[in-house]
């Protein structure tokens, strides 16, 4: 059964503490792994797509790299309003267009 | 990206009553989502909806319990019929533009008394 697995499942972070999120996952496929950002009240908001291992992504603090077998979200120098839910999704070959989620890891970052 | 609007952002229910979510999108789109986000727990996903054709369900979920309707390329409904304390969520609408990549709409927060 596909399968994803976030951790830690919260995290609390001094503005500037570096530190990552991760993202594990079984799947029979994959077609690809997302990040998403979703703040409370919110919709998530799409962050990177990866879809091969040793492919790395970069915007503004963030960095995502994909494994075999696993995520990484890497959080450098963080502010207060990188606080939010990440969430770690898949796309696995079933056809068409479903995502698997993760649990999400809560991030919060104190000034 | 996509502007997915979805009304209404947030309703109190009674148990037993029914609600119909609409999604709207600012462009034309093959595929849409409904997913369910309970409290404290990530997103699952209720069906996809297609223009012209019966709505997908995933395991788990029932065509009675959560009829939708695609009419055209830019709007969807979603409904949650008979509703139990348990059917309290946030309720998502999504879209994919082509790419693989999903644009969520704000969800509706629903609270089944």
């Amino acid at each position: 059964e596909d399968q994803v697995t976030q951790s830690p499942e919260a995290l609390r972070l001094q503005e500037g503490e570096s530190s990552s999120l991760n993202c594990s996952y079984t799947v029979s496929g994959l077609r690809g792994l997302f990040w998403y950002r979703q703040d409370p009240g919110k919709g998530p908001e799409f962050l990177f797509t990866l879809y091969s291992a040793g492919e790395e992504k970069e915007k503004e603090r963030l960095k995502a790299t994909l494994t075999k077998k696993e995520s990484f979200l890497h959080i450098t120098a963080p502010k207060p309003e990188d606080s939010a839910t990440y969430l770690c999704a898949v796309q696995a070959g079933r056809g068409y267009n479903k995502l698997i989620f993760g649990a999400g890891t809560r991030l919060a970052v104190h000034p | 990206s996509a502007v997915i609007s979805q009304k209404p952002s947030r309703d109190i229910c009674q148990r037993g009553t029914s609600l119909t979510i609409q999604c709207q999108v600012d462009s034309q789109v093959t595929m849409m989502f409904w997913y369910r986000q309970q409290p404290g727990q990530s997103l699952t996903l209720i069906a996809t909806a297609n223009q012209g054709s019966e709505a997908t369900y995933e395991s788990g979920f029932v065509i009675d319990k959560f009829p939708i309707s695609r009419p055209n390329l830019t709007f969807s409904t979603l409904t949650v019929s008979n509703m139990s304390p348990e059917d309290s969520s946030i309720y998502l609408c999504s879209v994919d533009r082509g790419v693989g990549e999903l644009f969520f709409g704000e969800g509706s927060r629903l609270t089944v008394l």
